[in-house]
């Protein structure tokens, strides 16, 4: 397959603990996303790269948010002392860095905090 | 910023029969209106997109129409199988600050749809 991959699927964790996602996009995709999407909800854009460069944060993105693609191909989204309220699945996509290139979705991570 | 409203939030209809789901936009300057299919568990998947320069598009039973004087996109999946239950999204994408690419696209709160055999 050689799709969006995300990993873990799924990710259980503590109120308080700190969570990492990667994401690798497509290989030759400049442009890579991130997304939150909660039950019921389309998904939410959070930041975007190109390439290693971070284009755009949402607000949506608090300081206990932190998403980095060191080389321009992974990225990673760290979240630091999680809240009830980060529950939700988190998706990457990436698209190629031209005039309509479509996202593609990986499977994403669900996060549960209890 | 952009806002994407969409409806119905839930759509049952009769396998054969016909499926519209509408959206409309706030920012005028969105230019790329795509459509995306979840099945439960699974990715968000591109089924069709438009651009503003085209007020209509078909791919096979699936047909996606712009209006961009109203600010509004439409959906119509014709003769509705079983297998096209799943949410549907639309999203809207303002253009981007660098030329090339969109960098971001807002979506609406989807559209569950269940076709009965």
């Amino acid at each position: 397959d050689t799709g969006v991959s995300q990993d873990p699927r799924h990710k259980i964790t503590k109120r308080g603990q700190n969570v990492t996602f990667r994401c690798d996009p497509i290989s030759e995709h400049n442009r890579l996303y991130w997304y939150r999407q909660t039950l019921g909800q389309g998904p939410e854009f959070l930041t975007y790269f190109q390439n290693e460069a971070q284009l755009e944060k949402s607000r949506l993105l608090s300081d206990r948010f932190s998403a980095e693609r060191p080389k321009g191909s992974f990225s990673t989204l760290e979240i630091q002392r999680t809240e009830q309220g980060d529950s939700a699945m988190y998706l990457c996509a990436s698209s190629e860095d031209r005039v309509g290139s479509p996202l593609h979705f990986g499977n994403g991570t669900r996060l549960t905090v209890t | 910023g952009e806002n994407v409203e969409q409806h119905p939030s839930t759509l049952s209809v009769q396998e054969g029969d016909s499926a519209v789901i509408k959206c409309t936009y706030s920012d005028s300057a969105s230019n790329y209106f795509p459509w995306y299919k979840q099945e439960l568990g699974k990715r968000p998947q591109l089924i069709i997109d438009i651009r503003s320069n085209v007020g209509e598009k078909k791919d096979q039973r699936i047909a996606v129409t712009l209006n961009k004087t109203a600010k509004h996109f439409s959906l119509h999946i014709t003769e509705t199988q079983p297998e096209d239950s799943a949410v549907y999204f639309c999203a809207a994408s303002p253009p981007p600050p660098l030329s090339g690419g969109y960098n971001k696209l807002i979506f609406g709160a989807g559209t569950r749809l269940a076709v009965h055999p």
